[in-house]
């Protein structure tokens, strides 16, 4: 079946650790996004990828880093710079970003910082 | 940029009873509008879309939605709910090549 797989489902680290947030997908779709979910406050743009080797910052992006390097991939790292990493990261993708772009998610990773 | 206010943060309504939630975004010349329903612990499953043509956009699981150009309005109806649809709610919008904007969500809780 075609979809977006994110992993790992739950992650928990330590405070000054960098950890990576993997997520592909098989729907050969050209867009890839990173989005935050915080209760109350929606689901908010970290980073977004329209092609292969090009990403560009979304909302939040400080304390983050990514890369695209395959059409089927685009991993976030949350680094230590990131003050409040404590989240539920949802990655998706799109057959093209903006006009009429309906998304498609992956299940989510919930991120815990001890 | 696109911004999108849902109204309510919380609906708690009766099984069986009718529902709406409330949408609305900042005018622009162009705007494609959406919602998305996302059970606990997952990601977001589109309900609707709106891109062009009628105002009145029906969905999956007896959703519906009408655009209210006058009122830059997007609400979801649902004319009897079940426990089945206690969940967040989200309205979405994009204009032209922008990203998507999402509303701060709404959860609806269905009661016995």
């Amino acid at each position: 079946d075609g979809g977006i797989t994110q992993s790992p489902k739950y992650l928990f680290r330590k405070e000054g650790q960098n950890v990576t947030l993997s997520c592909e997908q098989n729907l050969n779709h050209d867009a890839m996004y990173w989005y935050r979910q915080d209760p109350g406050q929606g689901l908010r743009l970290i980073y977004y990828s329209q092609i292969v080797n090009d990403f560009q910052k979304g909302d939040i992006a400080e304390g983050y880093s990514v890369s695209r390097e395959k059409k089927e991939s685009f991993p976030l790292t949350v680094t230590s710079a990131q003050k409040n990493p404590t989240a539920f990261y949802l990655c998706a993708s799109s057959s093209r970003e903006g006009l009429a772009g309906e998304l498609f998610f992956g299940e989510g990773s919930r991120l815990t910082v001890l | 940029a696109q911004s999108v206010t849902q109204l309510d943060s919380q609906v708690p309504v009766f099984e069986e009873a009718p529902v709406e939630l409330r949408c609305n975004y900042s005018s622009s010349v162009s705007v494609y509008l959406f919602w998305y329903v996302q059970y606990p612990n997952q990601g977001l499953q589109l309900l609707l879309k709106y891109l062009s043509g009628s105002t009145l956009v029906k969905g999956i699981n007896g959703f519906e939605a009408e655009f209210n150009k006058s009122q830059t309005s997007f609400h979801l109806r649902k004319p009897s709910v079940h426990i089945s649809d206690t969940a967040e709610y989200f309205c979405a919008a994009n204009s032209g090549y922008s990203t998507l904007t999402f509303g701060k969500g709404t959860m609806l809780l269905v009661s016995p």
